[in-house]
């Protein structure tokens, strides 16, 4: 699976939109980009993945550039429930072998009210 | 809640012990992990499981030892731990095939090996 660059902190005021970056330059064309975050101390929560296209969803936005090397997630009214570590995962979806995740450092997100 | 059930939450035990992490879900899927994640790191993949079958060993200790009796169910068998082994388990499951593969996970069991 290929690896992932996040900023390992961001802040963002409460009510605007956090809009977290990801490099991902070794993508490969069948490896899809899966966003999840973790409040702490318990277990991730998955958020959106998408392939090419933008995706949205009730939580948040993905948008993936045209040559895939990176993309943003947004949420577009960050709270302070938002507060959490968010986590950038490129994988390939292999037939019968499930959801398998490679996490990294991810990006500790503080949202201020 | 994400339908993925961790039990116990917190667990204290002696180096000397054995006690078995439990996880179960109930939505039908076929694919289970263990994960592991220590103070200040990131989550590290222990075991996979796909209908059963283990197809994932990520170089962990013998003294982890997994369990699948079924696609709902996973355990993790600990004896003779060392204090370095204390951390947060984490279970997850999803599916295996199709559109949409993401996994959930449980709340974790917090163990702590003194």
């Amino acid at each position: 699976d290929a690896k992932t660059t996040q900023p390992p902190s961001m802040d963002c005021a409460e009510g605007r939109a956090a809009n977290l970056p990801c490099n991902h330059s070794t993508i490969s064309g069948n490896e899809y980009v899966y966003w999840y975050r973790q409040i702490h101390s318990q277990g991730p929560q998955y958020i959106i993945h998408g392939l090419k296209n933008n995706e949205t969803n009730e939580m948040a936005s993905l948008i993936i550039t045209e040559d895939r090397k990176s993309s943003t997630l947004i949420l577009p009214h960050a709270t302070l429930r938002d507060t959490a570590v968010y986590y950038c995962i490129v994988r390939v979806m292999i037939y019968n072998q499930g959801g398998k995740l490679i996490f990294g450092q991810g990006t500790e997100l503080s949202v201020k009210p | 809640e994400t339908g993925v059930t961790q039990t116990p939450r917190h667990l204290v035990m002696g180096m000397t012990n054995k006690k078995s992490l439990k996880c179960e879900q109930h939505l039908g899927h076929n694919a289970m992990y263990w994960y592991k994640q220590s103070a200040k790191k990131p989550l590290e993949l222990m075991f996979v499981y796909n209908f059963k079958e283990q197809t994932e060993n990520n170089s962990v200790p013998s003294r982890f030892s997994p369990e699948c009796p079924n696609s709902s169910h996973l355990f993790l068998h600990l004896h003779t731990l060392q204090p370095e082994d204390s951390a947060l388990y984490l279970c997850a499951s999803s599916r295996t095939g199709g559109r949409n593969t993401e996994a959930f996970f449980g709340q974790g069991t917090r163990l702590t090996v003194v």
